[in-house]
C-alpha cells in the first residue's frame, strides 16, 4: 500500500473550515484514500473515503486532485469536538483488509 | 446498535499472569479485527477473522499471543504469559462486505487499556 504523509499538527479556530491535507504520491491506480479520525481516549472513527472524484458526507468533505498524489479532508464548520488525530490511509480494494496507519495529524480546534 | 463492546476497559496485571480481552462484534458484521496501539508504535493490525475464521494473523507479536473467534458474536484476544512491553490500548472492530465488496469502514470499540506490570 502506498505511503501517506501528513503534517504532524494543526490549528483551526472553532467555525471555520478545517483543510487537513495529506500527500500520497506513489499511490496506485485502484487505491482508494481513507480518512479516519481518532479523538482522545476512543477507538478510530471512519471518516470517508474516495477513489477520483470528491465525495461529501454529513461529516467532511474529500478533495482528491486530478493527478490523486494528494487529498485534503475538509470539516466545513469545526467544532470544539473535532479536535482529534486524523489519520489519511491508502489501500486497493483487492488487497488485505489491513489499515495501515501512519501517525496522522493532531487538529486542535480553539475558541 | 449498541457498537463494538470490548471488556474489559482497564486491566492492570503482573508480569507473568494470563490476560484475556472481550470483544462482541456488532451484530451482522463478519469481519473481526483486533488492533494494538502505543505511543512508539502507533496503531497495529495484530490479526483479523471473516465469518469466525482466522485470516491473518501475522502481526501477531508471539505465541504469548492467541485470538478466537467461536461464533459470531464474540472474539477473544489472550495473552501468556503477560510482559510490561505488552502494555498498551487493545482495540476491536468489526465491518461487513457488502455483495463481497472490500468493507471500508471499520467500528472501533472503546479499547481496553492493559498495563502490565
Amino acid at each position: 500500500d502506498a505511503k501517506t504523509t501528513q503534517p504532524t499538527s494543526m490549528d483551526c479556530a472553532e467555525g471555520r473550515a478545517a483543510n487537513l491535507p495529506c500527500n500520497h504520491s506513489t499511490i496506485s491506480g485502484n487505491e482508494y484514500v481513507y480518512w479516519y479520525r481518532q479523538i482522545h481516549s476512543q477507538g478510530p472513527q471512519y471518516i470517508i473515503h474516495g477513489l477520483k472524484n470528491n465525495e461529501t458526507n454529513e461529516m467532511a468533505s474529500l478533495i482528491i486532485t486530478e493527478d490523486r498524489k494528494s487529498s485534503t479532508l475538509i470539516l466545513p464548520h469545526a467544532t470544539l469536538r473535532d479536535t482529534a488525530v486524523y489519520y489519511c490511509i491508502v489501500r486497493a480494494p483487492d488487497s488485505n483488509y489491513q489499515l495501515i496507519w501512519g501517525a496522522g495529524t493532531k487538529l486542535i480546534i480553539k475558541p | 446498535d449498541a457498537g463494538v463492546i470490548q471488556s474489559p476497559r482497564h486491566e492492570v496485571t503482573e508480569m507473568g499472569q494470563e490476560v484475556t480481552l472481550r470483544c462482541k462484534p456488532i451484530s451482522g458484521h463478519d469481519y473481526l479485527f483486533w488492533y494494538r496501539q502505543t505511543m512508539m508504535r502507533g496503531l497495529e493490525l495484530l490479526i483479523y477473522f471473516n465469518n469466525n475464521v482466522p485470516i491473518d494473523d501475522s502481526g501477531m507479536p508471539e505465541d504469548r499471543f492467541s485470538a478466537k473467534m467461536p461464533n459470531a458474536s464474540f472474539s477473544t484476544l489472550k495473552i501468556q504469559p503477560s510482559e510490561p512491553r505488552d502494555s498498551a490500548v487493545y482495540f476491536c472492530a468489526s465491518s461487513f462486505a457488502v455483495q463481497g465488496k472490500v468493507p471500508y469502514e471499520q467500528y472501533f470499540g472503546p479499547g481496553t487499556r492493559l498495563t502490565v506490570t
